[in-house]
């Protein structure tokens, strides 16, 4: 079956740019997705990159797939303290299947 | 901006008893979903519903768990007779369409917990 990995937690200093890296299996994995989760809310989705792709920016966030090592990667440019959040890599597989898929989260701590 | 809502934020229940979580989706979404996470683990999908019937469901989602849409705007999850074990946070979602490009919008959650 599918799965999602990531490490558990990530400290960085205001300012600086945070990674956030994740690994999957499901080699037929359509697009895949970066949600946030801060304290008590629910799920937001932050990007997404159809899994054609390579690259996909958006203001300071920029995401890396490669679909060969399947491996994707967060980066958050210039972090801020209100980035403190739990990232969830997360994945649809091929087929419109409706479920998502999500790994277990990096818990990032911005310092300031 | 339309938001999915859930209520309770929090509900306290003794293991055997039944409990209901209710969702309210964004009004013109048509795909209805729950979610559940167990203290320090993985989201897990647990069921889809569209057009008044389940699409998918996981192993979870066994002879205890429902889902109901009992008018136009509520969602519900009920839990039959409920286990020491299925204290987590629940997650309502709903989506626009289905499809690759599938997303969905997620509630803040209700934490249930199992005495």
């Amino acid at each position: 079956g599918e799965d999602v990995e990531q490490s558990l937690f990530l400290s960085v200093r205001e300012g600086d740019s945070s990674v956030i890296n994740c690994t999957y299996t499901d080699s037929s994995s359509t697009y895949l997705y970066w949600y946030k989760q801060e304290p008590g809310a629910g799920l937001q989705l932050l990007t997404y990159i159809f899994s054609n792709m390579d690259m996909k920016q958006d203001q300071r966030l920029t995401v890396l797939l490669n679909k060969k090592d399947k491996h994707l990667s967060l980066r958050i440019a210039d972090t801020q303290t209100g980035d403190s959040a739990i990232y969830f890599c997360a994945e649809t597989p091929t087929g419109g299947y409706q479920k998502v898929t999500f790994g277990t989260g990096t818990k990032l701590q911005v310092i300031p | 901006e339309p938001e999915v809502t859930q209520t309770p934020s929090h509900q306290v229940t003794q293991m055997g008893q039944e409990v209901i979580l209710r969702c309210v989706p964004i009004s013109n979404h048509l795909y209805f979903y729950w979610y559940r996470q167990i203290l320090g683990q993985k989201v897990e999908f647990l069921v889809s519903f569209y057009n008044n019937e389940i699409s998918e469901k996981s192993e979870i989602f066994d002879d205890q768990f429902s889902v109901e849409r009992p008018d136009g705007s509520n969602f519900t999850l009920k839990i039959r007779s409920t286990k020491l074990e299925d204290s987590a946070m629940y997650f309502c979602a709903s989506s626009e369409r289905q499809g690759d490009y599938n997303e969905q919008f997620f509630g803040p959650g209700t934490r249930l917990t199992v005495l």
